[in-house]
This record gives structure tokens, sequence and C-alpha cells, in this order.
């Protein structure tokens, strides 16, 4: 099993939808969570940290749910500059930090 | 937010040669810096992690002797690829994280892609 897992999609939704990724991960020691974007051919930039009480940026919402181990993203009123890919980020003790594979998104007008 | 910077961001090599990569922190001292390597519809993966003054932990699977990290000072890490293959061409990607600044994020350079023919 992975030790961080997304569902690579992709996922193609129109302009305006709202969507969302999960990602698990396995270690129930992990202490931090990220939400990185990755657009294609580029590095990938940080979007958002993900805390247990819910992260809200913009049309951005972030939840993690430590009991199930599992992190959620979800993106109201989708533009055409969001597609790109989303990656799960976990960081255990000792400060690995593990990249899931990432899911694609593709907005369409 | 830090910037990180990655030289050369293209380089095309030819089998055998020896490729090294730059990675400096531009407005920040980097305590430490990780090197990873993406391959196409591929997640990145860590190859190794280094600390200024100290040398490189590489994964596991890594060849070090290969791929030789050197960490000279806060805003410098250099990567280089020695005797590069085909199946070395890939997208590396350095990042630092920031001396006072959160422990657990990192800030990306804009990757090399590196072509062995």
């Amino acid at each position: 099993r992975k030790e961080v897992e997304q569902d690579p999609g992709p996922f193609n939704v129109p302009e305006g939808a709202t969507v969302a990724f999960n990602c698990t991960y396995s270690n129930s020691a992990s202490q931090s969570f990220f939400w990185y974007r990755q657009d294609c051919r580029k590095e990938p930039k940080l979007l958002m940290s993900v805390y247990s009480s819910g992260n809200e940026d913009g049309r951005f919402t972030a939840q993690l749910n430590r009991a199930s181990q599992y992190i959620s993203l979800l993106i109201r009123d989708s533009k055409l500059s969001d597609s790109a890919t989303y990656l799960c980020v976990v960081t255990t003790g000792g400060f690995k930090t593990i990249f899931g594979a990432g899911t694609r998104l593709f907005v369409k007008a | 937010g830090a910037v990180v910077s990655q030289h050369p961001s293209r380089v095309i090599c030819k089998s055998g040669t020896s490729v090294k990569i730059e990675c400096r922190s531009l407005d920040f001292q980097a305590t430490t810096m990780f090197w990873y390597r993406q391959f196409p519809k591929q997640s990145l993966m860590l190859m190794a992690t280094s600390n200024e003054g100290s040398k490189a932990t590489y994964e596991q699977g890594v060849e070090k002797d290969k791929f030789l990290i050197n960490h000279a000072s806060l805003t410098l890490s250099t990567l280089t690829v020695t005797s590069a293959h085909p199946e070395d061409s890939s997208f590396y990607i350095c990042s630092a994280r920031s001396r006072g600044g959160s422990l657990y994020e990192q800030y990306f350079g804009p990757g090399t892609r590196l072509t062995v023919t």
C-alpha cells in the first residue's frame, strides 16, 4: 500500500463547478499535511496547509480527518486557471515529506 | 514567499558525461535542501536530503556515488549526475526549508529537465 494515495483522475469539470479531491495516508504518526499544485512541466507550489479544524482560502477548502487518515480539498466555482495537478503531501516524524501521485484536474469552458 | 532558483533549467548531454545542477535560496538561509526526481506522469520521488556542512542522506535505491550532492553553504546545494545514462533523463527539482521558518514547509526551485542522449 502506498504511503499517500490519491485518485489520479483526471477530473473533467465545467467552469463554475465544485470539485473535491481525496487523499489517504497510511502512517498514523504523520504530523503535517499540505496540498500543492503543479502545473505541467513546472515545480510544485504550495496551495495550502491542512488542519484538523479545516482551512479555507477563498474558493479552496481543505479538511483533515486524523481518525480516518483522510485529507480533502474542495474547489468551488472552478476557473479555467485551476486546471493543474493537485498533490497531497504528508510529513512524518523526522520531517520526511511524502508526495502523493497527484490528481489531475481539467476545467473546461 | 521564499524564492529558490535552479540552474540550468534545461540540459541535454551525451551518455557518459557528468552534469551539475545548482540550487540556490535567494532570499533566505536554507538549513536543509532536498533533491527530487520526477518522471513523466509520476509523483516526485525524494532522492536525498542535505544539511549545510554535512553529508547528504540518500533514500533507499539512490546511488550516492552516482548522484553527488554538495551543500557547501546556507544558500547553495549542487547535484552532480555522474556518468549520465538515458535512464537518468528526468525532471530534477530541489527544495529548501528555511531556517526559522515552519519545519514542514518547503519551497521548490523551478526544476531542471535533463535529457541524456
